[in-house]
């Protein structure tokens, strides 16, 4: 079946550094990829996606390369804020049928000043 | 801007309970979804519908229902309240013209059953 494997948290940073969040993922077919992020008290926003293989999906400084062939999608920003700290949630969603999404276990992200 | 909103922030309840979440959205979407959200399970899906009066099960459907009788709202039962149910549940929606579509997610109902 389809799933998502994200890496334990949660994560601390100061604020300047470097961010990588894993994701990797179980589908059959082509699967549509996406990160969702959920700031403290919130729902969860569209943070970025990407469609197909080798596609680079990016907002707010953060960027993920759909990767076939290791089967990831890690989230990247070279340079985190101390207003990034939230909850991140891998997804991807099957490239036919339904809209359901199928989503990581999320990554607790705090950035210290 | 799209919007989903949730009837309740917080909500406390007691074992055995009827209880009924509330969702609306203001962008005519076609789809409307409910996830339950726990610390480490990240958010599964409860129930999605696709439209007025249509509904299929999510991955853990056991323990709820849904009512979806108008476009804009999709409601979430509980029939009969129990303590792991105890969870924070977000509602989506999104348009249904493709499978690139993203779904908008409303604040969240955080539900305690005691």
């Amino acid at each position: 079946g389809n799933s998502v494997t994200q890496m334990e948290g949660p994560v601390t940073l100061s604020e300047e550094a470097f961010l990588t969040i894993n994701c990797t993922y179980t589908a059959t077919g082509y699967p549509s990829l996406f990160w969702y992020v959920q700031y403290p008290g919130e729902g969860l926003q569209l943070l970025l996606k990407a469609t197909k293989a080798d596609d680079k999906g990016s907002n707010k400084g953060f960027e993920a390369t759909y990767r076939k062939e290791t089967t990831s999608f890690h989230l990247e920003k070279g340079s985190v804020q101390v207003s990034d700290s939230a909850v991140y949630f891998c997804a991807l969603r099957k490239s036919w049928g339904a809209q359901k999404l199928v989503f990581g276990q999320g990554t607790r992200l705090t950035i210290n000043p | 801007d799209v919007k989903v909103t949730q009837s309740s922030r917080y909500l406390v309840k007691r074992t055995g309970e009827k209880v009924f979440l509330e969702c609306v959205q203001d962008m005519d979407h076609e789809n409307m979804f409910w996830y339950r959200q726990d610390p480490g399970l990240g958010l599964r899906l409860i129930y999605f519908s696709y439209d007025v009066k249509m509904k299929e099960k999510g991955d853990i459907p056991e323990g709820y229902s849904v009512s979806r009788e108008k476009k804009e709202r999709f409601s979430l039962i509980l029939e009969s309240a129990s303590t792991n149910q105890t969870s924070m549940y977000l509602c989506a929606s999104s348009f249904d013209t493709g499978f690139q579509e993203t779904q908008y997610f409303g604040p969240g109902t955080r539900l305690l059953v005691l």
